[in-house]
């Protein structure tokens, strides 16, 4: 049972290059987020999902672009890669939003260096 | 506005005793959920406990419990008998009316000491 899968697990850009952060779920969740965590910081809400051809934005979008054309899949791409958004970033689903006493269930994250 | 404040960065705990790390939240929805996850050095975010706003007691899980004061916008999360496997970060997250993320504090430091 793999749960959250997040692909890759580190990886090092340069400035202005991009790439596609993969997260893959096979727990059948509707609700799919991504979270950016800054060193000694909590966890930061970039983007979500409530389904499959729903997106919206969290507290900084902004660099960032989201799709979900499948249950599973919610890959998050850098278009520009900047020295900002060095960080790890984590994938996480839920079965609903909302007030739920379900929790959010993480991947193990991807850290990311902007050189 | 913080919704979530956790005042601790660190703490230190000697194995086997107790330990209480702080947590407010600040919401005017009646209806909101806390959280709390456990971040070892892996990395990895383990959900630990949750606490309903409506909740007539304060949560239990093992080891873990939550102090829960709707009053004063408090959610302590207490750990017992700490072992050394409880080092990490302890972030204290919650989930209001109406919003589908969680809100994350700044996470405390936790180490057992043996």
């Amino acid at each position: 049972n793999a749960g959250v899968t997040q692909t890759p697990k580190f990886r090092i850009l340069k400035i202005g290059q991009s790439m596609t952060l993969q997260c893959t779920q096979d727990m059948n969740h509707n609700y799919m987020y991504w979270y950016r965590q800054d060193p000694g910081m909590g966890l930061k809400l970039i983007y979500y999902s409530v389904g499959a051809g729903i997106t919206d934005k969290g507290e900084v979008p902004n660099g960032y672009n989201v799709s979900r054309s499948t249950t599973e899949d919610f890959p998050l791409r850098l278009e520009l890669a900047a020295p900002s958004q060095t960080s790890v970033y984590f994938c996480a689903t839920s079965p609903m939003g909302g007030v739920s006493n379900q929790p959010q269930h993480f991947g193990d994250g991807t850290r990311l260096s902007i050189l | 506005a913080q919704k979530i404040t956790q005042t601790q960065p660190g703490m230190f705990v000697q194995e086997k005793e107790a330990v209480t790390l702080d947590c407010t939240y600040d919401t005017s929805d009646p209806s909101y959920g806390l959280f709390w996850y456990k971040q070892p050095s892996s990395g990895e975010m383990i959900f630990l406990i949750y606490q309903g706003s409506y909740d007539q007691q304060n949560a239990t899980e093992g080891r873990y419990s939550l102090n829960f004061q709707k009053a004063r916008k408090s959610a302590n999360l207490v750990i017992s008998a700490s072992q050394l496997g409880d080092s990490a970060m302890y972030f204290c997250a919650m989930r209001d009316l109406g919003a589908n993320n969680l809100f994350f504090g700044t996470g405390t430091r936790l180490t057992v000491i043996p």
